[in-house]
């Protein structure tokens, strides 16, 4: 099975700081995704990346930016940490194949609390 | 925009009862995933609906697609309380693209069951 693994279950940072939230998977997958989710809003995609050093803005990117310098690794970046991104981050794998076969792994996610 | 919806956003229900979640989205896809999410936890992926009319069946959960209503359903059987979770369905409107896009999520049906 895939697995998606996030380094941290829980994190608490003050405001200001510069946070590295990591993600890694183990399947060689080309594509890899930052969620964050939020009570009564779901889960809205803040970045993405289809390949090594490529990223492209998902719906809510502002306040955030990531790094993919290798294809197992995503990581994303809150550059000074506002209590509004006090939220739970949810990293996704998948790939999806020219017959619609294949789909995504979700990680465990990282409650984020800024204080 | 894409834009999901699903209802109800709470229910709460029976044991030995049926009932029926509803999924709508706004733009044409025929690759739609409905995801269970227990308190705490990340997605846990249950049925993935490929084409017009796909109907899948896991246990008491059966999902099926009407693409051209743009509709789809998650159905629950005689439910137990084991099924209390959060249940989320996902478009996904590029997946020929190899699914580099990522998915767009409904916010989510909090299900609770009583013996």
């Amino acid at each position: 099975d895939v697995k998606v693994t996030q380094s941290s279950r829980y994190l608490v940072k003050r405001t200001g700081e510069k946070v590295f939230l990591e993600c890694v998977q183990d399947m060689d997958h080309e594509n890899m995704f930052w969620y964050r989710q939020d009570p009564g809003l779901g889960l809205r995609l803040i970045y993405f990346s289809y390949d090594v050093k490529m990223k492209e803005k998902g719906d809510i990117p502002e306040g955030y930016s990531v790094s993919r310098e290798k294809k197992e690794r995503f990581s994303l970046i809150l550059e000074s940490a506002s209590t509004n991104q006090t939220s739970m981050y949810l990293c996704a794998s998948g790939q999806v194949g020219v017959s619609g076969e294949g789909g995504y792994t979700f990680g465990s996610g990282t409650r984020l609390t800024v204080v | 925009e894409l834009k999901v919806e699903q209802n109800p956003l709470f229910l709460s229900m029976q044991e030995g009862k049926n009932y029926t979640i509803y999924c709508n989205y706004s733009t044409t896809s025929d690759r739609l995933y409905w995801y269970r999410q227990d308190p705490g936890k990340s997605l846990e992926s249950l049925f993935v609906l490929l084409s017009n009319g796909a109907v899948k069946q896991e246990g008491r959960l059966m999902a099926s697609l009407d693409t051209k209503a743009r509709l789809s359903t998650l159905h629950i059987t005689a439910a137990v309380h084991d099924l209390s979770a959060t249940y989320f369905c996902a478009v996904d409107i590029n997946w020929s693209g190899g699914g580099a896009d990522g998915l767009t999520f409904g916010k989510g049906t909090h299900l609770i069951i009583q013996p």
